[in-house]
């Protein structure tokens, strides 16, 4: 089965704190790409990142920091001295190598960054 | 700057009704996509297009049809609206190569009364 969790369905931190969201995905294929969406109030879901299987790396960009770790199939997203303006619903997300293809998202976690 | 257009942000309708949601792409992309967004569900894929008149069911395609005539625009049709197809729509687009990044609309708040 194919599968992304995300446990965290809500989250709300006083601005500056760091905050860890956390993903953990299921799928037998031994090919996929993962990804973060970020979705601001406005409604339209942006792409943050994306990571291929193969690739276990860590990835820093600015505030944002992603861990990848094939062991525990988690691909957990931390933000560093939150803002105000992260205050967003952040979806993961599963691409699998199929014949065509297909994303599988996440429940999602609101997060809530209190000034 | 790269867009995906939904046609209405906000759309009310009667049960029974037939809803044609409309998305546009200026990207050139093959593959487009219909999602439906509920609290606590995430996005569920209702169905997607990979090349014009072709079309693949999602995970929930029940009660939907969808329709592209035209590389850029796909639509999503309710034949019968019914009152638990109130939900968001968001309709995305990306390239065909594994794993290319999607890129959504803003997304279609649909109320069926």
């Amino acid at each position: 089965a194919q599968k992304v969790t995300q446990a965290q369905t809500e989250i709300s931190v006083v601005e500056k704190e760091d905050v860890t969201l956390d993903c953990v995905y299921e799928t037998r294929d031994t090919t996929y790409y993962l990804f973060w969406y970020k979705q601001p109030p406005s409604g339209e879901l942006v792409f943050l990142i994306r990571r291929n299987s193969f690739d276990e790396q860590n990835e820093i960009s600015g505030r944002y920091s992603w861990n990848f770790q094939k062991s525990t199939s988690s691909f957990n997203f931390t933000i560093t001295a939150s803002q105000v303006v992260d205050s967003a619903v952040y979806f993961c997300a599963l691409d699998l190598k199929t014949s065509y293809d297909k994303v599988i998202f996440g429940p999602g976690t609101s997060l809530s960054v209190i000034p | 700057d790269v867009k995906v257009t939904q046609s209405s942000r906000y759309l009310v309708k009667r049960t029974g009704e037939k809803v044609f949601l409309e998305c546009v792409q200026d990207m050139d992309h093959e593959n487009m996509f219909w999602y439906r967004q509920d609290p606590g569900l995430g996005l569920r894929l209702i169905y997607f297009s990979y090349d014009v008149k072709m079309k693949e069911k999602g995970d929930i395609p029940e009660g939907y049809s969808v329709s592209r005539e035209k590389k850029e625009r796909f639509s999503l049709i309710l034949e019968s609206a019914s009152t638990n197809q109130t939900s968001m729509y968001l309709c995305a687009s990306s390239f065909r190569d594994r794993g290319e990044k999607l890129f959504f609309g803003s997304g279609t708040q649909l109320s069926v009364l």
